[in-house]
């Protein structure tokens, strides 16, 4: 079992390109969530995915960001027009169920100039 | 949101010393992890607790949804517990998680 695999593990963009995050989930997880750390916000919630399906992405910035989960094995977070507020680390995590336990991938750097 | 505080916000012990942890949250929850993020940044699962008490070697975590509160406890404190301690709490939905504890351990 490898865990929760993130690509890629650090990504440099410019200001108004685009950034692309996938997480693989540990297999036979029915529960794919995505998380920021900052140091300013600390561990925010974005969304999540319960087999496949969008829970709650209350926690979403509503421009720019979206994600995808196109088949149990990957998720993605798509970025749009990135800004330097942007810049942080996004974290992917799976759990067997939604209350469950997580598993942390270890995290994609994304930085935005 | 369902707040969730830690505190303290930081702390220092000395080699041997021990210590606890606090995570408060606003209401009733089905479940807290601890985590300790280390110096590289990766989450290291500590405890997952639906309920009850579990102990781990220097470690040992409460869980009291009731009185909606869990405790991370550490004895013998070492080197290498240096990090920040993070809870995360859930009911029905994804887990929220606290500031963290910074913690310090000096020789």
């Amino acid at each position: 079992n490898a865990g929760v695999i993130q690509t890629p593990r650090h990504k440099v963009t410019g200001k108004g390109q685009e950034a692309t995050l996938w997480c693989e989930p540990i297999s036979g997880h029915s529960a794919v969530f995505w998380y920021r750390q900052t140091i300013v916000q600390g561990l925010e919630f974005l969304t999540y995915f319960r087999n496949q399906a969008p829970i709650d992405d209350s926690g979403m910035p509503k421009e720019r960001f979206s994600a995808q989960m196109p088949n149990q094995s990957h998720s993605t977070l798509k970025i749009q027009s990135t800004q330097p507020q942007d810049s942080a680390v996004y974290l992917c995590a799976s759990s067997l169920r939604d209350t469950g336990q997580l598993y942390f991938g270890e995290g994609s750097k994304l930085t935005v100039l | 949101g369902m707040p969730v505080e830690q505190n303290p916000p930081a702390l220092s012990l000395y080699e041997g010393a021990e210590s606890g942890l606090r995570c408060n949250f606003s209401t009733t929850m089905k479940g807290v992890q601890w985590f300790q993020q280390n110096h590289r940044g990766r989450l290291i699962t500590l405890f997952y607790l639906a309920q009850g008490t579990k102990e781990n070697g220097r470690l040992k975590s409460t869980f009291n949804s009731k009185e909606r509160y869990s405790t991370l406890h550490i004895k013998d404190a070492q080197l290498e517990d240096s990090g920040t301690y993070f809870c995360a709490v859930s009911n029905n939905n994804a887990p929220r998680f606290g500031a963290g504890t910074k913690l310090s351990v000096k020789p």
